[in-house]
Formats: C-alpha cells, sequence, structure tokens
C-alpha cells in the first residue's frame, strides 16, 4: 500500500524558514517523480514543487521560485521542501504527492 | 498557465439521483504523446484528496464503476451514475499535460 507521510509543519513568523519531509513507503521511491502540492485554508490547490526520480531536475511555479528548493533522499525514501523567505500568502496545508496518491498533508502557518 | 474552469461550482443533489461536472481548459489538453493528462480528485470533508480518474476516463481500481469520464481536447465531464453518502465533498479536475499542473476551483457536491 502506498503511503506518503508529511511532517515538519507549524507556525513560522514571516521571512523565517521551515523545512518539510515526506517518508514514502508502498513502492520504489527512486522510480517516480515526486511533487508539492498545497491548497490555502478554504482555497483550491495550488502546485509547489516538482522533482525528477533522480534528483537531477527540479520545477517551481513562479510563486515560490527562488525561495523555496524540493530535494530528496531516495535511499531514505524521503522528500523535502525547504521553505525560506515565508510570507503569509504561503499558509497552506502541503501535500506530499505521487501520480495520484496523497498524503495526509501538513499545516504551515506563516503569522507574526 | 492553462486555466481550468469548473461548473458547477456547487451541487445539491439527493442519493440516487445522477451527477454530472464540466471542466474546460484554455487550450487543448492533447499532449504531443498522444495522451490526454485530465484527472479528477474527491476531496471529503476534513481529509486530503483522493484519486478518481485519471487520463480523461481510467479509472484507478478502488474507484466504485458509477462514476465515469469523458471529453477530448478542451472540454471534459466527471459523471456519477447515482450519488451515494461517501461522494459528498469537493471535485476537482486537474491538467498535467502542459507545465505547470493546474487545478480546477472545486465543484461541491452537496446532499439534499
Amino acid at each position: 500500500e502506498v503511503q506518503l507521510v508529511e511532517s515538519g509543519g507549524g507556525l513560522v513568523q514571516p521571512g523565517r524558514s521551515l523545512k518539510l519531509s515526506c517518508v514514502a513507503s508502498g513502492f520504489t521511491f527512486n522510480n517516480y517523480w515526486m511533487t508539492w502540492i498545497r491548497q490555502a485554508p478554504g482555497k483550491g490547490l495550488e502546485w509547489v514543487a516538482s522533482i525528477t526520480n533522480t534528483g537531477g531536475s527540479t520545477y517551481y511555479p513562479d510563486s515560490v521560485k527562488g525561495r523555496f528548493t524540493i530535494s530528496r533522499d531516495n535511499a531514505k525514501s524521503t522528500l523535502y521542501l525547504q521553505m525560506n523567505s515565508l510570507r503569509s500568502e504561503d499558509t497552506a496545508t502541503y501535500y506530499c504527492t505521487r501520480g495520484g496518491y496523497w498524503g495526509q498533508g501538513v499545516m504551515v502557518t506563516v503569522s507574526s | 498557465d492553462v486555466v481550468m474552469t469548473q461548473t458547477p461550482v456547487s451541487l445539491s443533489l439527493a442519493i440516487g439521483q445522477p451527477a454530472s461536472i464540466s471542466c474546460k481548459s484554455s487550450q487543448s489538453l492533447l499532449g504531443t504523446s498522444g495522451k490526454t493528462f485530465l484527472n479528477w480528485i474527491l476531496q471529503r470533508p476534513g481529509q486530503s484528496p483522493k484519486r478518481l480518474i485519471y487520463q480523461v476516463s481510467k479509472l484507478y481500481s478502488e474507484v466504485p464503476d458509477r462514476f465515469s469520464g469523458s471529453g477530448s481536447e478542451t472540454e471534459f465531464t466527471l459523471k456519477i451514475s447515482r450519488v451515494e453518502a461517501e461522494d459528498l465533498g469537493v471535485y476537482y479536475c486537474w491538467q498535467g499535460t502542459h507545465f505547470p499542473d493546474t487545478f480546477g476551483a472545486g465543484t461541491k457536491l452537496e446532499l439534499k
């Protein structure tokens, strides 16, 4: 059974940093691209970052480019999202996803 | 970015009634591979999204066959032949043909 378990969320002040993790199980992690998607409270879904199966290429929308970094450790079957220079508009639930599978999400609140 | 427009915004239906949700894209979702990467997902209240349909009409194995998807190019439809209580929530269409992935704003299915 595919499982994606996120952690690392919480309350952080504007301008500070936070790192999310996603531990994957139930599939061969290093065979798949992975993606972070977020959902602001009461809002729709927004793609945040993707990474190829080897980690050799990464992709971001303009809204987070230069501030967020997606990475992975295939030996640990773990996906990461390093978020720097956080803004109030980054407040959202962040989901780790793989081809139709979604984790339970982790909440990030950016507020002073 | 490809804009995904869903209608209606909400649906109020009794159990056993059929449901239909439309999703239109601002450009054709037929990719150079000949495949159309249009997906449907359901987010039940308080839960993370769950996969329903991929490539327009292919149901994931765990999805009941009362769900169906159809369409091509820029117009797509999700149908539920007979709504059941477990079907309530917000339905999103999601395109993965063009970079970046984009989502519809969602259609909320409520039970009458």
